[in-house]
């Protein structure tokens, strides 16, 4: 399996544009989460999603953000409009339910950096 | 809430010396623990685990961590640290639901 495969790996944008970020988690996998990380606030959980459902979003900072997940091999994270606050990393990372040996493990994509000028 | 706390911003250790990164969670339920290590520009990878069993977990790269129940902590140990472990290590918690939460991160630094 090629693991969780995030894209773009660095994003560069000026302050107003819309910036989308794409996650494929790894297949079989039924929970995806969306991470932020930061020098200031560490790595925050921003959404997550069970089977395509969010299940817990209340990591996402403000209405400017918005993820969605149309199927089992897709993920979006939104930002419309885009600040300059909004420079970070962000990672998708995907499990499987717990309760089978090894699959209670989260797995990392690579992250994108992004950068809003 | 499940909460997950790392006191330690950054351990510093001689090569050589035995590492200790410190970790205590709080969780309704049984926990699901894990520790994570990162290196630069690089997604997190997993080192090890406790889910239920043996209170001491032996991991990747020489690491093991004990499970205390009474102490609610669970902290990453390696009797003999290398320069090439110097990354920045999470600790995270998983609750019932299957939310992982991390903690803030400890940054090791091995010297020579």
């Amino acid at each position: 399996d090629a693991g969780v495969i995030q894209s773009p790996r660095h994003e560069v944008t000026e302050m107003g544009q819309e910036v989308t970020l794409r996650c494929k988690p790894i297949s079989g996998h039924d929970y995806l989460f969306w991470y932020r990380q930061t020098m200031m606030r560490g790595l925050e959980l921003l959404i997550y999603f069970n089977n395509n459902v969010p299940i817990d979003d209340s990591g996402m900072p403000e209405d400017r953000f918005s993820a969605k997940m149309p199927n089992a091999s897709f993920s979006t994270l939104k930002i419309q409009p885009s600040e300059p606050r909004d420079s970070a990393v962000y990672f998708c990372a995907s499990s499987s339910t717990p309760g089978g040996a090894g699959r209670e493990k989260l797995f990392f994509g690579s992250g994108t950096q992004l950068s809003v000028l | 809430a499940q909460s997950v706390a790392q006191p330690e911003d950054q351990v510093n250790v001689a090569e050589g010396n035995p590492l200790t990164v410190k970790c205590t969670y709080s969780v309704s339920g049984n926990p699901y623990l894990f520790w994570y290590v990162q290196y630069p520009n690089r997604g997190l990878q997993f080192l090890l685990k406790y889910i239920t069993g043996d209170n001491l977990v032996k991991g990747s790269y020489g690491f093991e961590a004990e499970f205390n129940k009474s102490q609610t902590s669970f902290h990453l140990k390696k009797p003999s640290a290398l320069v090439s472990d110097s990354a920045l290590y999470f600790c995270a918690v998983r609750d019932s639901w299957g939310k992982f939460q991390f903690g803030a991160g400890t940054q090791v630094v091995v010297t020579p």
